[in-house]
């Protein structure tokens, strides 16, 4: 059973960078066919997809964000990491990590979730 | 990007109702749509991919239909666990994009 487990601060200034962890157990993250992915939802607000990376390194970031984000992969530690630069408080909200199933292209396994909020 | 809207925003129902969402985006997206339930404090759950296949495990309660630009979905016979917060999603391209959710209460 394939589990993901987000971790990081809690609480980040504004004007600095958040930053997040992936942990995936249960199948490697580096077996192709798979997208893995950051997506967050402001408090009592939809999903909004940040971005993706691929085993391989290749990513594809949410042109509104794209600017301020960063998706990295470590295949010896089976973890993916978030930065986004520059935060202000339209940043707090929850962030999943996600694996997309390629052959399906829908979000199979999800992590718990982890409130970040911008406050100084 | 591709706009995802859904109908209604909210709903309410009695257990044992049929219960119908709408999802329509903004171009054709063939079937790549997928239905996710999310619960208070929980990470959202699919359960339907490509317009209408069932994910493993999810009862078959649910079910899913549309193409194009038009989609459903289904809950047949609406469960106490049924109330929730469901979502589209489009996959057709990136960057990947969700309908606003359609909350279902109890009446």
């Amino acid at each position: 059973q394939v589990q993901l487990q987000e971790s990081g601060p809690g609480l980040v200034k504004p004007s600095q960078t958040l930053s997040l962890t992936c942990t995936v157990s249960g199948g490697s993250i580096s077996s192709g066919g798979y997208y893995w992915s950051w997506i967050r939802q402001h408090p009592g607000k939809g999903l909004e997809w940040i971005g993706y990376i691929y085993y391989s390194g290749s990513t594809y970031y949410n042109p509104s964000l794209k600017s301020r984000v960063t998706i990295s992969i470590d295949t010896s530690k089976n973890q993916f990491s978030l930065k986004l630069s520059s935060v202000t408080a339209a940043d707090t909200a929850v962030y999943y990590c996600a694996r997309e199933y390629g052959s399906g292209n829908y979000f199979d396994y999800w992590g718990q979730g982890t409130l970040v909020t911008v406050s100084s | 990007d591709i706009q995802m809207t859904q109908s209604p925003s909210s709903l309410s129902a009695s257990v044992g109702d049929r219960v119908t969402i709408t999802c329509r985006a903004s171009q054709s997206i063939s079937r790549y749509l997928n239905w996710y339930q999310q619960k208070p404090g929980k990470a959202p759950k699919v359960l339907i991919y490509a317009a209408s296949s069932l994910q493993s495990g999810v009862p078959s309660r649910f079910s899913g239909s549309g193409s194009g630009t038009d989609f459903t979905l289904t809950i047949s016979s609406l469960q106490p666990e049924d109330f929730a917060t469901y979502y589209c999603q489009q996959s057709y391209s990136s960057p990947r994009t969700f309908g606003q959710g359609t909350k279902v209460e109890i009446k």
